[in-house]
C-alpha cells in the first residue's frame, strides 16, 4: 500500500519563476494539505483540500495557489518566486471524516532551492 | 491563537537510557488532539504518538510514551530505551478542529535528538 508520493524530491528555481509540485496521496485518503518547512523550523500550514476545493488556508500570499484532482491529489503553485520561498515542501493526506490518532500521513517532501 | 512551545532545541542521550523532550501548547478549545512527528534527515514526517484531549490515560506505543498534562498544557514525550537509530528532529504539533474534521495541524520548531553510543 503506497504511501503519500510527493515529486520531484529536489528543484532548484530562479527568482521570479513559477514552480508546480506535485503530491499522490495514500490509498483511501480524500484529503490533501500543503506544509512549508524552512530550515530549522517547524512545518507550518500552507492550505488543505477536499473535494477539489480549498478548505482551510494558512497565512500564506496568493502567490501559493493549489489544485485537487478527481483522483485526489494535488498540485502546490507557487507563482513570483522570492529566495525565502526555499524550503522543504511537505505533503500529507488525511481521510476527513477520521478522528484520532489516524489522521496524517506525510511525504518526504519536495525541496525547493530559489537562487 | 494556538500555538506549540518546544523549549529543547538540542538533546543527548547515551544509547539505551530514556530521555524526555518538552512540549507544552496553549489553546482555548476543549477538544483537541496532541501529535508527536520524528523526522530523520530524509525529511519525511514519522507518526510516533497521539494524545486526545479527552483521553485519560497517557498514550504509549512500543518504546514511547506521553505524559500528558492538561492542566499546564503540556504533552512531553518520553523514549525509553534510546537506540541510535533515535537520532532525529522530533516535532509536536497539535491538530485543530474544523467542523468535527481534521483540522490542520500546528507545529512546534522542534528537538534535535542525538543518541551517542
Amino acid at each position: 500500500d503506497a504511501g503519500v508520493t510527493q515529486s520531484p524530491t529536489h528543484l532548484i528555481k530562479t527568482r521570479g519563476q513559477q514552480v508546480t509540485l506535485r503530491c499522490s496521496p495514500k490509498s483511501g485518503h480524500d484529503t490533501v494539505s500543503w506544509y512549508q518547512q524552512a530550515l530549522g523550523q517547524g512545518p507550518q500550514f500552507i492550505f488543505q483540500y477536499y473535494e477539489e476545493e480549498e478548505r482551510q488556508r494558512g497565512n500564506f500570499p496568493d502567490r501559493f495557489s493549489g489544485h485537487q484532482f478527481p483522483n485526489y491529489s494535488s498540485e502546490l503553485n507557487v507563482n513570483a518566486l522570492l529566495l525565502g520561498d526555499s524550503a522543504l515542501y511537505l505533503c500529507a493526506s488525511s481521510l476527513a471524516l477520521a478522528a484520532g490518532r489516524y489522521g496524517y500521513t506525510f511525504g518526504s517532501g519536495t525541496r525547493l532551492t530559489v537562487v | 491563537a494556538q500555538k506549540i512551545t518546544q523549549t529543547q532545541p538540542g538533546m543527548f542521550v547515551q544509547e539505551k537510557e530514556a530521555v524526555t523532550l518538552d512540549c507544552t501548547y496553549d489553546t482555548s478549545d476543549q477538544s483537541y488532539g496532541l501529535f508527536w512527528y520524528k523526522q530523520p534527515s530524509s525529511g519525511e514526517m514519522i507518526f510516533l504518538i497521539y494524545q486526545g484531549s479527552y483521553d485519560e490515560q497517557n498514550a504509549t506505543e512500543g518504546r514511547y510514551s506521553l505524559n500528558f498534562q492538561k492542566a499546564r498544557k503540556s504533552a512531553n514525550l518520553v523514549i525509553s530505551a534510546s537506540q541510535l537509530g533515535d537520532s532525529a528532529m522530533y516535532f509536536c504539533a497539535m491538530r485543530e478542529n474544523y467542523g468535527g474534521s481534521q483540522g490542520n495541524l500546528i507545529f512546534g520548531k522542534g528537538t534535535k535528538l542525538s543518541v551517542k553510543p
